[in-house]
């Protein structure tokens, strides 16, 4: 079955500085790619995701890019914010399929 | 995306008794899942509710300890039977997304303590 690693565990950056969370997957089969943030006391929201199909995916100042040869995938935060520290969780899934999920990475933005 | 109301959103509960988690969801969905998050770690997914149908089990998870009911397609509940220390986590119930967006959306999830 699918197995998703996921680095680093814990990240901390400087406010107004980039971030970068990657993940690996190990079913080729996986064409679904999710990223999801979960703040303290709360459910994970799904915040960006990318298909098989796409390399690279935008959306304000997160982006997520897929490399389906070497199986990888990667959340890009820029600019960052203190809101933007959360746990942030990567899966993968190949559609009809139970989601597999990274098993997370804690980002801290210090102001 | 689906609004999900999950309750209670947390509690404190004596070993060997049960707790039952409900899921309402603001539009009919097919699918409704049921996670658990350790302290400090990833989803795990307990089990899969169909309306109408008996709930598919993750192999670890059984329906003696996790019953789940879906007696509509707005509607869910897990039970948490007999009650350890080491049932203490985080239970999110969860929906697919519609035909234009595959990803899961969560519910605010339970927190539960066993003492």
């Amino acid at each position: 079955g699918e197995n998703v690693e996921q680095h680093p565990s814990t990240l901390s950056v400087q406010e107004g500085d980039s971030a970068v969370i990657k993940c690996t997957y190990s079913d080729s089969a996986s064409n679904y790619f999710p990223w999801y943030k979960q703040e303290l006391g709360k459910g994970p929201q799904l915040i960006i995701d990318i298909r098989s199909n796409v390399g690279e995916k935008k959306d304000q100042r997160i982006a997520v890019t897929l490399n389906k040869t070497a199986k990888h995938f990667s959340l890009h935060i820029t600019e960052t914010q203190p809101e933007d520290s959360a746990v942030y969780f990567c899966a993968a899934n190949n559609y009809g399929q139970n989601f597999v999920f990274g098993p997370g990475t804690r980002l801290s933005v210090l102001p | 995306s689906a609004v999900i109301s999950q309750k209670p959103s947390r509690d404190i509960c004596q070993r060997g008794t049960s707790l039952t988690i409900q899921c309402q969801v603001d539009s009919q969905v097919t699918m409704m899942f049921w996670y658990r998050q350790q302290p400090g770690q990833s989803l795990t997914l307990i089990a899969t509710a169909n309306q109408g149908s008996e709930a598919t089990y993750e192999s670890g998870f059984v329906i003696d300890k996790f019953p789940i009911s879906r007696p509509n397609l707005t509607f869910s509940t897990l039970t948490v039977s007999n009650m350890s220390p080491e049932d203490s986590s985080i239970y999110l119930c969860s929906v697919e997304g519609d035909s234009l967006n595959y990803g899961y959306t969560f519910g605010s999830g339970t927190r539960l303590t066993v003492v």
